[in-house]
């Protein structure tokens, strides 16, 4: 058990829809880290955020979108889904905003778009 | 652009052999590399790093080689054992100037036999 949490563990919806999947951190850890997999894309990163402050964003659709909230947990919310956002969908985090630090992972979302 | 490669998708190794992951990577921006195992339904779990000032970072079991001027890294497993039996995701991050990002490989499926 890495400490992460995430809920839901598994969500299936509607091409169009909007869903919200939410993190929580370890206790103590001020950095959240989104990473997305599919099948053929491998993990790829979506956006830090640390201490509530956006730091870093990949390759994230503008139809993704972030926040992270005063007590450190966060969500990433997905909108207008298509079936290609069909994923597992993961969040991370880590004790500061540098790099140098190993990411602890939670159990992550499985994301269904049918 | 894959920046990281796994280019083994599978190794097959008999218990108490050696277990050898290669990684090789692009970016000479990158001065930290972190190895991850992973089982199905659950999110990677942190193995070992190591920062591009070292060439060797033992713990336990897994020892991590760097060699810079190739590019390349490896994780050695030994002995290994069944419960090995996992995906294994090398990572690598660009230290102060990218945060906290990772670059993911696509991974190795390491089946330990017993």
């Amino acid at each position: 058990d890495s400490g992460v949490t995430q809920t839901p563990k598994h969500l299936i919806t509607a091409t169009g829809q909007r869903v919200t999947l939410r993190c929580s951190p370890r206790s103590g850890d001020l950095s959240v880290y989104w990473y997305q997999q599919s099948l053929d894309q491998g993990l790829q990163f979506l956006i830090h955020y640390y201490n509530g402050e956006e730091r870093a964003k990949g390759n994230i659709l503008e139809r993704f979108s972030a926040q992270q909230f005063p007590d450190l947990h966060s969500e990433l919310n997905l909108s207008s889904l298509e079936l290609g956002d069909s994923a597992l969908y993961f969040c991370a985090s880590s004790p500061t905003g540098q790099g140098y630090n190993e990411q602890f992972f939670g159990p992550g979302t499985r994301l269904t778009v049918l | 652009d894959q920046q990281v490669k796994q280019n083994s998708p599978s190794l097959s190794v008999q218990e108490g052999r050696i277990s050898i992951l290669n990684c090789d990577y692009t970016n000479s921006m990158f001065d930290y590399f972190l190895w991850y195992k992973k089982y199905p339904a659950e999110g990677p779990t942190f193995l070992i790093s190591i920062s591009s000032i070292k060439d060797k970072n033992e713990d336990g079991r897994f020892t991590v080689f760097l060699n810079k001027s190739a590019k390349h890294l490896s994780l050695h497993i030994v002995p290994s054992q069944p419960g090995d039996s996992a995906v294994y995701f090398c990572a690598a991050n660009a230290g102060g100037t990218s945060y906290g990002k990772l670059t993911f490989g696509q991974g190795t499926i390491l089946t330990v036999h017993p």
